[in-house]
């Protein structure tokens, strides 16, 4: 079955401007998490989704945001971006159900870099 | 506050010989542990898991040690192959939660030497 799909793969933007991910999941999947992944810093958890509510979210501020639309599909939108913003944005899906075995399939990512 | 925490940044190994990857946690509510390998331009992919009940679990080539009480964990390769350079990621996961929250570490790149 097709894996998870992101879009766009490489962005450039300017400081100021915002951004909108777009992340497909497996099919079947319903839980779509997101991830910042910088060098130094690893995979940093930024929020999930299932069922198109946001269950769990990370330390980061309030220009990052995400939603999740009723086919599973997600998009996370970063607002008056920053330098430091750049990075690759990742996206994982999974079943959901909770008390199984945490595994995540990831996307290849969207990098972003913010000049 | 990093909770999983991957103390090398790299590490290089020559072809055949093992590979020894580590891993430290802080927060003991973490009860499943996962290692992901990251190719460059490509999402992370699992690799192997272990659950706390457990001291070893053992894949192929692969095998995961967890250490409770010293809050350690580390991957072992054996014999390691140029196709397994890569970034390692250690994470943990609270079965108990109603989530998917991943904590990872930063991360260990393995450069595998023929």
């Amino acid at each position: 079955k097709a894996g998870v799909t992101q879009t766009p793969r490489y962005l450039i933007k300017t400081r100021g401007q915002q951004v909108t991910l777009s992340c497909s999941p497996i099919s079947g999947h319903r839980s779509v998490s997101w991830y910042q992944q910088t060098p130094g810093q690893g995979l940093q958890f930024l929020f999930e989704y299932f069922s198109e509510t946001q269950r769990n979210k990370g330390n980061f501020p309030g220009r990052f945001s995400g939603r999740q639309f009723s086919n599973s599909r997600s998009e996370m939108n970063v607002s008056t971006l920053e330098l430091g913003d750049s990075a690759l944005y990742l996206c994982a899906s999974s079943s959901g159900t909770s008390g199984i075995t945490g595994e995540l399939f990831f996307g290849e990512g969207s990098r972003l870099t913010v000049l | 506050d990093q909770q999983v925490k991957q103390n090398s940044p790299s590490l290089s190994v020559q072809e055949g010989r093992i590979s020894i990857l580590n891993c430290d946690y802080t927060n003991s509510m973490f009860d499943y542990f996962l290692w992901y390998k990251k190719y460059p331009a490509e999402g992370p992919t699992f690799l192997i898991s272990i659950s706390s009940i457990k001291d070893k679990n053992e894949d192929g080539r692969f095998t995961v040690f967890l250490n409770k009480s010293a809050k350690h964990l580390s991957l072992h390769i054996v014999p390691s192959q140029p196709g397994d350079s890569a970034v390692y990621f250690c994470a943990a996961f609270a079965l108990g939660g109603a989530t998917n929250k991943l904590i990872f570490g930063t991360g260990t790149l393995l450069a595998v030497q023929p």
